[in-house]
């Protein structure tokens, strides 16, 4: 089984409909991260947490939130989603110290029209 | 801030053959790490391999390795008997260490395409 399991996998939804991307890990890391892909841009941070209780915004997170259920539960939202928020979606993981790799998730492909 | 320069936006190389992805990165800290991720096409992020700045010797990890010039900024990967398989996007990123955040900062990626 994957260590970074993420669903949807592929998801289309329509403009102003609420939307939730499900990550959970089994590698027993306390730091986890949700990561937005698109084109030319590489990725970018948008949401980072470093334990359930402790939740930090990234580069991009207006039009998003978050929720950290348990250590190994990390859900992004999207409350009224837009067609600018069309984009692969990571979840990944890491150990807390320095240089850890980051583990990541299958992806999650969301297209809103 | 920080900030990683993929300059390439594809490159190909025919099977066999070496190819050198090239990554620029800026930044005042002494501290880091950089590292350089695969994404093939079932979008799966691989780590392909990872380099301490306190380390001058260059990381290598079989028939991938890195030429990190410290004072020019610099951390390029070289592949070497290219692969099929190795084709991919490649992305180059960069951590700061010390400060307890762990972020990573990615380039926009590299499209590599390795030709039979």
């Amino acid at each position: 089984d994957a260590d970074v399991t993420q669903t949807p996998r592929n998801r289309i939804t329509k403009t102003g409909k609420r939307i939730m991307l499900e990550c959970s890990q089994t590698k027993g890391h306390d730091r986890m991260y949700w990561y937005r892909q698109d084109p030319g841009l590489g990725l970018r941070l948008i949401y980072y947490s470093f334990d359930v209780k402790d939740i930090n915004k990234g580069e991009i997170s207006d039009g998003y939130s978050v929720s950290r259920q348990a250590q190994a539960k990390f859900s992004l939202s999207l409350e009224s989603a837009i067609p600018n928020q069309t984009a692969l979606y990571f979840c990944a993981t890491s150990a807390g110290v320095g240089g850890a790799e980051q583990y990541f998730g299958p992806g999650t492909r969301l297209t809103v029209t | 801030a920080q900030t990683v320069t993929q300059s390439q936006p594809e490159m190909s190389v025919q099977e066999a053959e070496t190819v050198t992805l090239s990554c620029t990165y800026d930044t005042s800290e002494n501290n880091y790490y950089l590292f350089w991720y695969k994404q093939p096409p079932s979008r799966q992020m691989i780590l392909v391999i990872r380099q301490e700045a306190y380390k001058q010797q260059n990381a290598t990890e079989n028939r991938f390795s890195v030429n990190f010039q410290k004072a020019a900024k610099s951390f390029s990967l070289k592949i070497s008997d290219s692969q099929l398989g190795d084709t991919a996007m490649y992305f180059c990123a960069f951590m700061k260490v010390g400060s307890g955040t762990y972020k990573y900062i990615f380039g926009t990626g590299t499209r590599l395409k390795v030709l039979a």
